[in-house]
């Protein structure tokens, strides 16, 4: 089963910031949480990862509390090309498997 | 760079027959994995291989099956198809340990009649 929880859908203005939660509350010292999202009919895409601290590349930051017990992914200014279904998955890093949930399904409208 | 190439893209098959697919990792990528996607179950884990050698399997039945060769590319086989085979196959490669994620295919899409 997954180890995370994300809201089902969500809507984002286009232009606006999108912030997209995860709890992950039974995450382990060693599990990094990973984010991907899948446009429709598309494999899905790695946006980003991290361990405890914030990080930011290109694509978006990803926000995890001090108890890493939740996470937010943000699209600083969200397009139109950012409608998807996002994933939130917590794993060990020595490779494996990804147990993907149901993700959360991004609108953005114009 | 290439990216992850799946082939075919689509594919139509009868009960009780059986199909092979195909991914191309890319260059230089050691780990290629197999996820397969229904509207009722979401991605689900099929199975890792890494350097030839399967490292992890998910919990499908025995008709499902892969391999890896020299090369990285890798195979996936199910027999005895069923109706409820239909689905997005995807297959995702990695260097190894996957710090920086799994680059995905854009899939096969297997239709079971």
């Amino acid at each position: 089963d997954a180890k995370t929880t994300q809201p089902t859908s969500m809507d984002c203005a286009e232009g606006r910031a999108a912030n997209l939660p995860c709890n992950h509350s039974t995450i382990s010292g060693n599990e990094y949480v990973y984010w991907y999202r899948q446009i429709h009919s598309q494999g899905p895409q790695y946006i980003i990862h991290g361990l405890k601290n914030n990080e930011t590349n290109e694509m978006a930051s990803l926000i995890i509390t001090e108890d890493r017990k939740s996470s937010t992914l943000i699209l600083p200014h969200a397009t139109l090309r950012d409608t998807a279904v996002y994933y939130c998955i917590v794993r060990a890093n020595q490779g494996g498997k990804l147990i993907f949930g149901q993700g959360t399904e991004l609108s953005v409208k114009p | 760079k290439a990216g992850v190439t799946q082939t075919p893209r689509y594919l139509i098959k009868t009960r009780g027959q059986q199909v092979t697919l195909s991914c191309s990792p890319i260059s230089g990528h050691r780990s290629v994995s197999w996820y397969q996607q229904t509207p009722g179950q979401g991605l689900q884990f099929l199975f890792e291989y890494f350097s030839e050698t399967q490292r992890n399997k998910g919990n499908f039945p025995g008709r499902f099956s892969g391999r890896q060769f020299s090369n990285s590319r890798s195979e996936m086989n199910v027999s005895t198809l069923e109706l409820g085979d239909s689905a997005l196959y995807l297959c995702a490669s990695s260097p190894g340990q996957a710090l920086k994620g799994y680059t995905f295919g854009s899939g096969t899409r297997l239709t079971v009649v």
